[in-house]
């Protein structure tokens, strides 16, 4: 079955670059969207974006001006990037694989995030 | 704030039947997914769609939707259960996807 595993640094500087890559195992990337989750401490789930195979992105209105979501097929992975950040975007970031369902009329009714990573804490802090 | 309204916290006794709730907009035209969490570890879905459990997802575990408002029920829950539950499903606008604020449950 499908695997997705996180991994990148722990700790990052304010005002740098978070850079996070999930690595797909027991399945090809080449299908359905993929996704990046973050929970900070003691909060809840907050979607940053998704990514489809072919390079088709959506972002949190409330993230977009700095993040970037890619996809890269060769190696079965798919990667976030998030800049200029701050003790805000302290978190446990997951990666997940999302599938998206569709009514008879071939309208968007639904969607799954599953599998998921099991997540890695990133801190943010001079 | 999000989309998506969940109740803070929820308690039910244990066999007892519980309904946790997730009211937006958007749930007027779309499904909610549902997930679990427990302290630690990563979420797992439980629900999503009309009615469909992934495999392994005990039987006791149902949704379903009326109006603007997606509900997971635990008939009979037991002690294993007490986590947070998450609802899921595309905003307003339909672009993006939000999750709910969560709610707490405790399995008394």
């Amino acid at each position: 079955q499908v695997q997705l595993q996180e991994s990148g640094p722990g700790m990052v500087k304010p005002s740098e670059t978070l850079s996070l890559t999930c690595s797909v195992s027991g399945g090809s990337i080449n299908s359905d969207y993929w996704g990046w989750i973050r929970q900070a401490p003691g909060q809840g789930l907050e979607w940053i974006g998704y990514i489809y195979y072919s390079g088709t992105t959506s972002y949190n209105p409330s993230l977009k001006s700095r993040v970037t979501i890619s996809v890269d097929t060769s190696k079965n992975q798919f990667s976030l990037k998030m800049s200029s950040v701050t003790a805000a975007d302290t978190a446990v970031y997951y990666c997940a694989r999302e599938v998206d369902y569709y009514d008879t009329r071939g309208y968007y009714s639904y969607n799954r995030f599953d599998p998921w990573g099991q997540g890695t804490l990133v801190t943010v802090s001079s | 704030s999000s989309e998506l309204t969940q109740d803070p916290a929820v308690s039910v006794a244990l066999g007892q039947t519980v309904r946790i709730t997730c009211q937006g907009d958007s749930l007027r035209n779309y499904y909610a997914s549902w997930y679990q969490q427990k302290p630690g570890q990563a979420p797992v879905l439980v629900i999503y769609g009309k009615n469909n459990r992934p495999s392994g997802i005990p039987d006791r575990f149902s949704g379903s939707r009326s109006g603007n408002t997606a509900s997971l029920t635990i008939t009979g829950a037991q002690a294993e259960d007490e986590a947070d539950y998450y609802c899921n499903s595309r905003d307003s606008s339909g672009y993006h996807l939000v999750f709910g604020g969560g709610t707490r449950l405790t399995v008394l």
